[in-house]
């Protein structure tokens, strides 16, 4: 089955620095990327969709400069937070559609950013 | 945008007996579909049912879909310690795009 990876699994920083978390499709090339959020006991919220060689589309209310969003191969998709803050603090889970597959989604395992 | 609701958002069962769980939603849809996700971990895909189907099984689970009631439900028969999950569905209106219910936190006890 199509599997997608996600970069780091975990990780800590520090109030305003930034970080990077990276979602791969690994035996699939993917058109679409999705990013979503998800804090802790609820659902997730789509942050963005990432369509490969062209900018991302944010949903309302999401900072397109704060969370930067890079789809450059079919097979990677980067979401950079900058000048990190706590409340930035969430899981972050990537998905990924394949082209000609319908509208199944392949989830990433997520990345658990603690801001500090 | 629409959100999808579920309930209960909490459900604690023993092992063996059936797992039933709803969810609601707003607008039109082209498809619902059902996501399991284990605590801190991605979600991993169970099923899809289109906008004019009403039933489908897949092993031990069953999905019905009511548009007329902008509902469906997921059952899973038999349930076993590892099916203690929490479960989304999730709703698709165009472009691809998901939006997730609240989820239902499934228990099953041993």
């Amino acid at each position: 089955g199509a599997v997608v990876s996600q970069h780091p699994s975990r990780v800590i920083c520090k109030s305003g620095t930034s970080v990077k978390i990276e979602c791969r499709s690994l035996d699939f090339q993917a058109t679409t990327m999705f990013w979503y959020r998800q804090f802790p006991k609820q659902s997730l919220m789509l942050m963005a969709t990432s369509n490969e060689g062209s900018k991302a589309t944010y949903e309302q209310g999401v900072e397109k400069d704060k969370f930067l969003i890079n789809h450059a191969s079919l097979t990677l998709s980067t979401l950079t937070v900058t000048s990190a803050h706590p409340e930035d603090s969430s899981f972050y889970i990537c998905s990924a559609r394949a082209p000609g597959t319908g509208t199944e989604q392949y989830f990433g395992p997520g990345t658990r950013l603690t801001v500090t | 945008s629409q959100q999808g609701e579920e309930d209960p958002q909490a459900l604690s069962i023993q092992e063996g007996e059936n797992a039933t769980m709803n969810c609601s939603y707003k607008t039109s849809i082209n498809n619902l579909q059902w996501y399991r996700q284990n605590s801190g971990r991605g979600l991993v895909h169970l099923i899809l049912i289109r906008s004019n189907e009403r039933e489908k099984h897949s092993g031990r689970l069953r999905v019905t879909l009511d548009t007329s009631k902008k509902s469906s439900s997921l059952l899973i028969t038999a349930s076993r310690a590892a099916d203690t999950a929490s479960y989304f569905c999730a709703t698709e209106s165009g472009s691809y795009q998901l939006t997730f219910g609240k989820g239902t936190k499934l228990s099953v006890i041993p």
